[in-house]
């Protein structure tokens, strides 16, 4: 079992659909949730971070988590042909320690 | 000016040569990383430095090796080049504080033939 899974999809939405998007780990003493969004051939870049169960909203995103079930997730309201790219769950374990990257999720976004 | 730069953006070389990457960052932090991506796989962590004196492998370090020459530079090398470390390599750096928040350089594009 990988340590963070994604489907790595694609997952295809209408424009104006909300995406979502799961990622699921396995070290119960994770602490850190980060998504990252990454373009093709570009760097990954960070689009939300969550620490505490519960969601998250930060304009059209919104992260959820749920340490019990040991699952985060990521909602991408009024998707736009711009969301289109993958999207990297990444885990850190202890707090200051390094991240684990899941393999990341292809979202495409049909006009 | 990026904050978080790599040089070369694309090399492409022989199987036994020896390859040097290298990485600089401005945004004075203390913690940098070397990761490879392969399609599918996400990012893999290579080797990572929490300071200057601060060396550490991280999931796929065989084959590889690193210098961190300052806080600001992190250099990732290849003794003898492999196809299979045809890759995307990304640096990334973080801070110290209680969070790690990691920003990637724009990436090389390694190709060994």
């Amino acid at each position: 079992q990988k340590e963070v899974e994604q489907n790595s999809g694609p997952l295809s939405v209408p424009e104006g659909a909300i995406a979502s998007l799961n990622c699921t780990y396995s070290d119960r003493g994770s602490q850190s949730f980060f998504w990252y969004r990454q373009y093709s051939g570009k760097s990954p870049e960070l689009i939300m971070s969550i620490y505490s169960n519960g969601d998250k909203e930060d304009g059209r995103f919104t992260a959820q988590l749920n340490k019990a079930s040991q699952y985060v997730s990521l909602l991408i309201r009024d998707s736009q042909p711009s969301d289109s790219a993958t999207y990297l769950c990444a885990v850190e374990k202890a707090a200051g320690n390094k991240l684990t990257f899941g393999g990341g999720t292809r979202v495409l976004v049909k006009p | 000016d990026a904050d978080v730069t790599q040089t070369p953006r694309n090399r492409i070389t022989k199987t036994g040569k020896r390859i040097m990457l290298e990485c600089s960052q401005t945004k004075g932090h203390d913690r940098m990383y070397w990761y490879r991506q392969d399609p599918g796989l996400g990012l893999q962590l290579i080797y990572y430095s929490f300071d200057v004196k601060d060396i550490n492998k991280g999931e796929i370090s065989d084959g590889y090796s690193v210098s961190r020459q300052a806080q600001a530079k992190f250099s990732l090398s290849l003794e003898s080049a492999i196809p299979n470390q045809t890759a995307l390599y990304f640096c990334a750096t973080s801070d110290s504080g209680p969070t790690d928040t990691q920003y990637f350089g724009p990436g090389t594009r390694l190709t060994v033939l």
